[in-house]
Formats: C-alpha cells, structure tokens, sequence
C-alpha cells in the first residue's frame, strides 16, 4: 500500500514570496490534514478536510494560507504571502474517516523563508 | 499551559528501559497514542491505547494510562539504538489530534 505522498520535500523561498504543498493521502482515506511543525514542537492542526468539505480550519491564518481538497482526493496548501515565521516542515496526514484512529503521516515539506 | 505537555529530552543506555511520559488535558479524549520520529520523516504510529483500558503490551512497548490524573507513559524495555527519535504523545477526541512537543529520546552505548 503506498504512503502519504507530499512534495516539494524542500523548499526555500524569500518573505513576501508565495509557495504551494502538495499532498496526495493514501487511496481511500476520506479525512485528510495538514499540519505545521515548527523547529522543537509538536504538529499543529492547520487544516482538516472529510471528502472534500473543510470540518476544522480554526487554526489556519486564513489572511496568507489558504487549502483546498477539490476532488476529494489530493489536496494543495498554498501560502501568499510568506513571513519568515512560516518557517517549518509541513505535514500531510490522513485517517479512513472522521474518527477512525490511525493517522498516516507524509514525509513533510521542509519550508525556510529568508 | 499547553494542552498536551511532555518532557523534552531523556537520555537512556542501550539495554536498559526508557519511559516517556506525558500530561494532557482533554479529558474528552478516546484514544492516546505514541508516535515515532526520525530526522526527516513525518511521525510513525508507535502504538495506541483506548481510552477504557489502563494498559497496553505491545512487544518491547507498554503504554499506562492514568485517566484520573490524565498522565500516559511509554515503557521501550531493552532500548536499542534505532529507537533514538523524537517521540510524541497525541491525543484523538473524536477525530481532533492534539500533540505534545516531542520528547527526543538519545540512546547511548
């Protein structure tokens, strides 16, 4: 069964600059997250789409980041413009469904912004 | 404080045990999980435990689970040196994840 797979794996951007992550879940699994890890702490929950409806962007700064999740499928997130701040590795995850209890992790995307 | 907290660095001698613990607050919470890791990898579920247990064996790995004093502990018996990572402790209400900061765990000869 293949995994998460998310790409770029890096990328280095300069601040005011826009970039885009993307994300392809494994097959079938209809809850889909991005999560941003700062250097030292733990995921935090950006974005969580079921299908392609958004249940929780609550923590997602929706004046610079913005995701979508079209077909159900693959999602992209997308950042314009960037601050140094948004410095991070983002994670992609995805589970069978709203409450199931296995989250399948992608490598993530190492971002730095100068 | 934070929602899920943990200690952040814990420094173990190959062979012998290490426990990880961690403190959370959503009492809300169905499952408790323990994920893996590694430089460059995204996160590796290590094991989970049901919210209406209190422990868990899962070869080298017990996990305990105080929901009274919501504490989870991760027990590695005989640590070896592939289990050098970051390990991080996650809570599930409901399909909502919250995680701690990562302990990184550093195995020594």
């Amino acid at each position: 069964e293949a995994g998460v797979a998310q790409s770029p794996r890096y990328k280095i951007i300069e601040k005011r600059q826009s970039v885009a992550f993307w994300c392809n879940p494994i097959s079938g699994h209809a809850t889909l997250y991005w999560y941003q890890q700062i250097l030292g702490q733990g995921p935090k929950l950006l974005i969580q789409f079921q299908n392609n409806g958004v249940v929780d962007d609550s923590q997602l700064p929706k004046d610079r980041f913005s995701a979508e999740r079209l077909k159900g499928v693959d999602s992209t997130l997308k950042i314009q413009p960037a601050k140094l701040e948004d410095s991070a590795v983002y994670l992609c995850a995805s589970t069978w469904g709203a409450s199931a209890n296995e989250q399948f992790f992608g490598p993530g995307t190492r971002l730095t912004v100068l | 404080g934070e929602d899920v907290e943990q200690s952040l660095f814990l420094s173990v001698r190959e062979g012998d045990s290490s426990v990880i613990n961690c403190t959370y607050t959503d009492s809300s919470s169905t499952y408790l999980y323990w994920y893996k890791q590694e430089p460059g990898a995204g996160l590796q579920l290590l094991t989970y435990i049901f919210s209406n247990m209190d422990m868990k064996q899962d070869q080298r790995l017990t996990v305990l689970l105080n929901k009274k004093d919501k504490h989870l502990s991760l027990r590695i018996a005989d640590t070896q040196t592939g289990d050098s990572a970051i390990y991080f402790c996650s809570t599930d209400s409901w399909g909502k994840f919250q995680f701690g900061a990562g302990t990184q765990v550093v195995v020594t000869p």
